[in-house]
């Protein structure tokens, strides 16, 4: 079962919202991951949990928010976003393997800020 | 600066044909490789991954990596019109866990 999964599937939100997206994962990786992806781009790297702890964080905006509560779960906290935050917000996870790491990626939240 | 570049397409293949998408990398260290296909407004779906120089078959799919010309590829034999989707290569360099993407081809099968 390569399943991860993702809520909600579609959010609009306010630029003075908080709102959270939410990842699981049962394969028993140990790293997951946040990417944002824009029309026609590929996934951009967001964040990386390692073991449950931030080993990336690409230099992404203080109103995005990790969490990693456990090792199957990963949130996104939001706050104060932008309109030009509007894209999809991937999941993924992956063993932490030497020459595997293999990604999985979950559906995707569609964010759209007005 | 790590890249991988692709043609961005379209590639356009009859139904049956071969399709032959290809991703080249600056990371002489690279170390893994993953075709992932996207159908519009979807996620990433792997479908191929591959560590070491040969082909590797699953089904209609081959990857071909040369790690000495730094040169990745996809083969998709008897091509269907549910093939038509965007490819992304992506590839691992280091001991992180990142990886870099390419921009992806885009794929059309026609009838």
């Amino acid at each position: 079962d390569t399943e991860v999964t993702q809520t909600p599937k579609h959010l609009v939100m306010g630029m003075t919202n908080k709102k959270s997206l939410k990842c699981e994962q049962h394969m028993g990786h140990r790293a997951m991951y946040w990417y944002k992806q824009k029309a026609k781009k590929p996934p951009e790297l967001m964040f990386v949990y390692s073991y449950e702890k931030l080993s990336i964080n690409e230099s992404v905006p203080s109103r995005f928010s990790p969490e990693c509560p456990n090792s199957s779960l990963l949130n996104l906290h939001l706050h104060a976003l932008q309109p030009e935050d509007s894209a999809l917000y991937l999941c993924a996870s992956s063993q932490v393997v030497l020459d595997s790491y293999e990604q999985y990626f979950g559906p995707g939240t569609r964010l759209t800020v007005t | 600066q790590k890249e991988v570049e692709q043609n961005s397409g379209p590639l356009s293949v009859p139904e049956g044909a071969i399709a032959s998408l290809n991703c080249t990398y600056s990371d002489r260290g690279s170390q893994s490789f993953f075709w992932y296909r996207q159908y519009s407004g979807k996620s990433p779906e792997l479908i191929m991954s591959i560590y070491s120089n040969g082909d590797k078959e699953d089904g209609r799919f081959t990857a071909q990596l040369n790690k000495a010309s730094q040169y990745v590829s996809l083969l998709i034999r008897d091509s269907q019109p549910s093939d038509s989707a965007t490819y992304l290569c992506a590839v691992r360099s280091g001991t992180a866990s990142k990886l870099t993407f390419g921009t992806g081809t885009r794929l059309q099968v026609t009838l």
